[in-house]
């Protein structure tokens, strides 16, 4: 079945420097890419998504391509902020199943 | 706000109990979703009504049912609850049947003692 593989954490970084996630996917067809984000205490919330190969999401300043090629769409993030804190899942969705897979999650904390 | 309501936010209950958790979707959408979200499963997919109907079944137990009723808000029942169904669920909605876009509740966090 299809399947989210991502890097899980946890991981601290300082503010002002640079996050890269990795996610990789195993999927039949042509999913469509997200990454959710989800703040202490609250549920999850789209971040960004792609739906067809070379497509770049952004948002925040996050930003992830979706590469066939390599079957990834790693998040990227210039320059982290406290406010960053959060834990980050990957998912697909399948339109044959019309449902999310999530990968397990990446917890990010960031310090002045 | 993702505009998706679930309640209770806390329940604490006793093994062998039954348990009803209640989400109401934004308004417009007509597909809920619910997840289970616990430490060593991860972020799990249970089941999605679409305007009523059973749509898609993921990893739900027989002990859990869900429905979606005319009003398009949705209950989730978990029953003969044993410590292991101790998680955060989720309720999620979109405006179809495809999930391309899901807004996620803040969920109801079931604590079984």
């Amino acid at each position: 079945g299809d399947s989210v593989t991502q890097m899980e954490g946890p991981v601290t970084l300082s503010e002002e420097a640079f996050l890269t996630i990795n996610c990789t996917y195993t999927a039949t067809g042509y999913p469509s890419l997200f990454w959710y984000v989800q703040y202490p205490g609250e549920g999850l919330q789209l971040l960004l998504k792609a739906t067809k190969a070379d497509d770049k999401g952004s948002n925040k300043g996050f930003e992830a391509t979706y590469r066939k090629e390599t079957t990834s769409f790693h998040l990227e993030k210039g320059s982290v902020q406290v406010s960053d804190s959060a834990v980050y899942f990957c998912a697909l969705s399948d339109a044959m199943s019309e449902k999310l897979v999530f990968g397990k999650g990446m917890k990010l904390t960031v310090n002045p | 706000d993702s505009g998706v309501t679930q309640t209770p936010k806390h329940l604490i209950t006793a093994t062998g109990q039954r348990v009803t958790l209640r989400c109401s979707p934004r308004s417009g959408d007509l597909s809920v979703y619910w997840y289970q979200q616990s430490l060593d499963q991860g972020l799990q997919f249970l089941i999605q009504y679409y305007n009523g109907e059973e749509r898609a079944k993921g990893n739900i137990l027989e002990r859990f049912s869900a429905q979606q009723f005319p009003d398009l808000h949705s209950e989730l029942n978990l029953s003969s609850l044993e410590l292991g169904d101790s998680a955060l669920y989720f309720c999620a909605s979109s405006w179809d049947s495809r999930s391309y876009e899901q807004y996620f509740g803040p969920g109801t966090r079931l604590t079984v003692t």
